[in-house]
């Protein structure tokens, strides 16, 4: 079974700090994704990642930035944390496929509270 | 705006009853998968469908693909106090050179009651 391990299940941080969101996958997937789901928007995608060292922004990737220098390990930044920033945030990975002919496997995200 | 729309938003039924959700698009789909999430936890891949396939089948879940109404309608039957939970569809765009981008609805979240 694949396995999707984010570091934190929750987080508390103060406005300004540097945020690392860690996320680990065991299965040799090459994509990986951050996405953040906040009540009455559903799922939003912030960056994806096809390779190592590569990285497409999502639909909403302002105020962050992420990281893949291993093939399993997809971190997300939050340069400097704003209470707008508080939300679940979900990985995921899967494998190469075309437009989407993977499915998702997705870890139990992270709660994370900007205060 | 949203590539996919779940309905109803919101649904309670009685175990051993059917439960019946629907999922509307936009534009040219590659496939179209549907996801549940149990309350605070992550999203649990169930079901994908091809834009050339109809109906798929697994355990008690049905799903159908209308590529023409641009719709697809999950289907829960004899549903379980444990199939309470969110559902979403998620939509992969027939077009574009992103790879794995689905794009997800906000879900209709179910409440079966024992």
């Amino acid at each position: 079974d694949v396995k999707v391990t984010q570091s934190s299940r929750y987080l508390v941080k103060r406005t300004g700090e540097k945020v690392f969101l860690e996320c680990v996958q065991d299965m040799d997937h090459e994509n990986m994704f951050w996405y953040r789901q906040d009540p009455g928007l559903g799922l939003r995608l912030i960056y994806f990642s096809y390779d190592v060292k590569m990285k497409e922004k999502g639909d909403i990737p302002e105020g962050y930035s992420v990281s893949r220098e291993k093939k399993e390990r997809f971190s997300l930044i939050l340069e400097s944390a704003s209470t707008n920033q508080t939300s679940m945030y979900l990985c995921a990975s899967s494998n190469r496929g075309l437009r989407g002919s993977s499915p998702l496997h997705f870890g139990n995200g992270t709660r994370l509270t900007v205060t | 705006s949203q590539q996919g729309e779940e309905d109803p938003q919101a649904l309670s039924i009685q175990e051993g009853e059917n439960a019946t959700m629907n999922c509307s698009y936009k534009t040219s789909i590659n496939n179209l998968q549907w996801y549940r999430q149990n309350s605070g936890r992550g999203l649990v891949h169930l079901i994908l469908i091809r834009s050339n396939e109809r109906e798929k089948h697994s355990g008690r879940l049905r799903v159908t693909l209308d590529t023409s109404k641009k719709s697809s309608s999950l289907l829960i039957t004899a549903s379980r106090a444990a199939d309470t939970a969110s559902y979403f569809c998620a939509t992969a765009l027939n077009y574009g050179g992103s790879q794995g981008n689905l794009i997800f609805g906000k879900g209709t979240k179910l409440s079966v009651k024992p």
